[in-house]
């Protein structure tokens, strides 16, 4: 049980494009989502917080309006990264959490390639 | 400021071989997961403590977390080439889900 899928597993898009990726709770609902971006060889460093129905809440020095989130039900989450730009490239990672306990279940990761 | 303290950051050992991993905060939290995470895949989670004292063991892994609640340790004994990977311990404060993470421990196990 736990699972969490991520969409796509990897992305190349041109500079100024608009990526989309998808983190879905496959057997468990999730009232909270969490966004991550992970560099080579670093640890991960939170984006963004996603509850279903209410805005996101992002961290210090994340772009809201360059990093769109959509919690729309309890087991999807979408991460848009808008006019991506060479510096965005990176390892994306979703995590969710159920309706009772604090564990956290992690998505495969998104690698985003732009050019 | 890093709330949370992870080291080794590197660890290249020999096959058979004991290690300890430490997570060391002045905060407290109310739980610490422990994740190990291979080259393109997400983290997976090896465990969870919650109690003060708690010590947990997963054959070959034993975790604990200290009576404060400030810290935890990952001892591996007996290391094989399979335990090679990336090392993270998180913790969580409060209600709000979120989860600090450490630096990461490198592990590599040679044969």
């Amino acid at each position: 049980g736990a699972v969490v899928s991520q969409h796509p597993s990897w992305v190349i898009c041109k500079s100024g494009t608009s990526v989309k990726i998808e983190c879905r709770s496959l057997d468990f609902q999730a009232t909270t989502m969490f966004w991550y971006r992970q560099f080579p060889k670093q640890s991960l460093m939170l984006m963004a917080t996603s509850n279903e129905g209410s805005k996101a809440t992002y961290e210090q020095g994340v772009e809201k309006d360059k990093f769109l989130i959509n919690h729309a039900s309890l087991t999807l989450s979408t991460l848009t990264v808008t006019s991506a730009h060479p510096e965005d490239s990176s390892f994306y990672i979703c995590s969710a959490r159920g309706l009772a306990g604090e564990t956290q279940y992690f998505g495969p990761g998104t690698r985003l390639l732009v050019l | 400021t890093q709330l949370l303290e992870q080291s080794p950051q590197f660890l290249s050992i020999q096959e058979g071989e004991n290690l300890t991993v430490y997570c060391n905060s002045s905060s407290v939290f109310s739980s610490l997961q422990w994740y190990r995470q291979e080259p393109g895949e997400g983290p997976v989670l090896l465990v969870t403590v919650v109690t003060g004292g708690e010590v947990k063991k997963l054959k070959r892994l034993t975790f604990q977390f200290g009576d404060a609640r400030k810290d935890s340790s990952l001892h591996i004994t007996a290391a094989q080439p399979g335990d090679t990977g990336l090392y993270l311990c998180a913790g969580a404060r409060g209600n709000t889900g979120k989860l600090i993470f450490g630096q990461g421990t490198t592990l590599q196990v040679k044969p």
